[in-house]
């Protein structure tokens, strides 16, 4: 029974295309957020939504856009891939805001 | 600026020996603090956290951590490593700057030896 649930696992794709990763929490947590880990395996967070609105927006590129149809789905949408896009996105959620965050298992993302 | 340090990139144990990990933070106040292990392959799973009181604090897998403010230091231990520890482990800080953020140190990955 997962809790957290990305998406695909796995995603390759050439520069230039759309692409999209879904994320699902069944915990009940009000806050979900996405993180982006590189390849030296540094994580960095992206967004955070509450309630699906928009909390952190850390000076992502406006080609990632995020969608929180509802409080237990984050989606992230990414136009015009680029090859420094490559990474594992992690799905993550919490509760009221708060951490500590509860992971998914991740996208890796390949762009050729 | 806010920043989690990690000075080990790499630590290698033997099985059976005591582990510590290393990490530091540098914020004005005191933060949430946790620590997360990620398998190869998997999502970060919480190991322990600590948001007051004692300052030892217990997790999972038989892992501590003990708060030093003094020291703005929050350092993982286990008394005897497992194979199966084997892993990267993610010191954290929890920052509310007008929505709660949680920012990672560099990871530090454990190897065991036989």
């Amino acid at each position: 029974d997962t809790a957290v649930s990305q998406t695909p696992k796995y995603l390759v794709t050439q520069m230039g295309n759309d692409k999209s990763i879904k994320c699902e929490q069944n915990l009940g947590h009000d806050t979900m957020y996405w993180y982006k880990q590189d390849s030296k395996k540094f994580l960095k967070i992206m967004f955070s939504y509450n309630n699906k609105e928009l909390i952190i927006n850390e000076t992502v590129p406006n080609r990632f856009s995020p969608k929180s149809p509802d409080k237990a789905h984050l989606n992230l949408h990414i136009n015009s891939l680029e090859l420094g896009d490559s990474a594992v996105y992690f799905c993550a959620s919490s509760q009221d805001l708060k951490p500590p965050l509860h992971f998914g298992n991740g996208t890796r993302l390949t762009v050729t | 600026a806010q920043s989690v340090t990690q000075p080990d990139i790499h630590i290698t144990v033997s099985e059976g020996a005591s582990l510590e990990l290393r990490c530091n933070y540098s914020y004005g106040a005191t933060p949430y603090l946790f620590w997360y292990v990620q398998s190869p392959g998997q999502g970060l799973q919480l190991l322990l956290k600590y948001f007051s009181g004692d300052t030892l604090v217990q997790g999972i897998k038989g892992f501590e951590a003990e708060f030093k403010r003094s020291q703005s230091s929050f350092n993982l231990r286990k008394p005897s490593v497992h194979w199966s520890d084997a892993a990267e482990y993610f010191c954290a800080v929890g920052l509310n700057t007008g929505g709660f953020k949680t920012i990672f140190g560099a990871g530090t990955r454990l190897f065991v030896k036989a």
